[in-house]
């Protein structure tokens, strides 16, 4: 099947700086979605992006499909961006996840 | 509207015992999963279902049954639990319109 890789691993941050984490998958793909899993454990959907850049605030994405990766930028970063951030792709009721980058911004 | 409801949250079960996990989501979804997420990696699919009497394996179907008989609920049901077993386990729904997936708040189960 399809393989998801995430990087990096751990990423501890000051709370202002700016930051990329990246998605690389195996196969091609129409479906590629960004989550954010808070400490409490709730997952939310940050982006659908399967191609292309897409921006939600302070959090944009881009997917290079043609390359196989996908890259989340987190822009100011605040403590509220703490969390576990998965890379998911696939079909919608058929998603493979990477391990994830769990980003801890500090005050 | 309550999203994606999961039952119990919290629940402790012995080596062989079977229980049944809940999921209902009232968002009239055709897409639903079950994944299962152990401590340090992604989430990993167990079943899903494009709709009511469709159901198929993900990548860890071993040692669980799924059924939707209804639009609204896909139950997991763990037939003689294992400590392996012991996971946090996500239920998702995704209409068929769009591509935003929606979790359950989770259900953490350890099996001793």
């Amino acid at each position: 099947g399809i393989q998801v890789e995430q990087s990096p691993p751990d990423l501890i941050l000051q709370e202002g700086a700016n930051s990329t984490l990246r998605c690389n998958f195996s196969d091609s793909v129409n479906n590629l979605q960004w989550f954010h899993q808070n400490p409490w454990g709730q997952l939310i959907n940050l982006f659908y992006i399967p191609s292309g850049t897409k921006q939600n605030g302070r959090l944009s994405a881009t997917t290079v499909a043609t390359e196989r990766y996908s890259l989340l930028y987190i822009s100011s970063s605040q403590t509220t961006d703490s969390g576990v951030y998965f890379c998911a792709v696939g079909t919608r009721g058929n998603m493979r996840f990477g391990a994830g980058t769990r980003l801890t911004v500090k005050p | 509207n309550a999203g994606v409801t999961q039952t119990p949250k919290f629940q402790v079960l012995k080596t062989g015992q079977s229980m049944t996990l809940q999921c209902a989501q009232d968002m009239n979804h055709e897409y639903m999963s079950w994944y299962r997420q152990d401590p340090g990696m992604g989430l990993r699919l167990i079943h899903y279902s494009v709709g009511a009497g469709i159901t198929d394996q993900g990548e860890v179907p071993n040692g669980y049954n799924v059924s939707r008989s209804t639009t609204e609920d896909f139950p997991l049901r763990l037939l003689s639990a294992a400590p392996s077993q012991t996971s946090v386990y996500f239920c998702a729904s995704s209409p068929p319109s769009r591509n935003t997936i929606y979790f359950g708040e989770g259900s953490w189960l350890t099996v001793v």
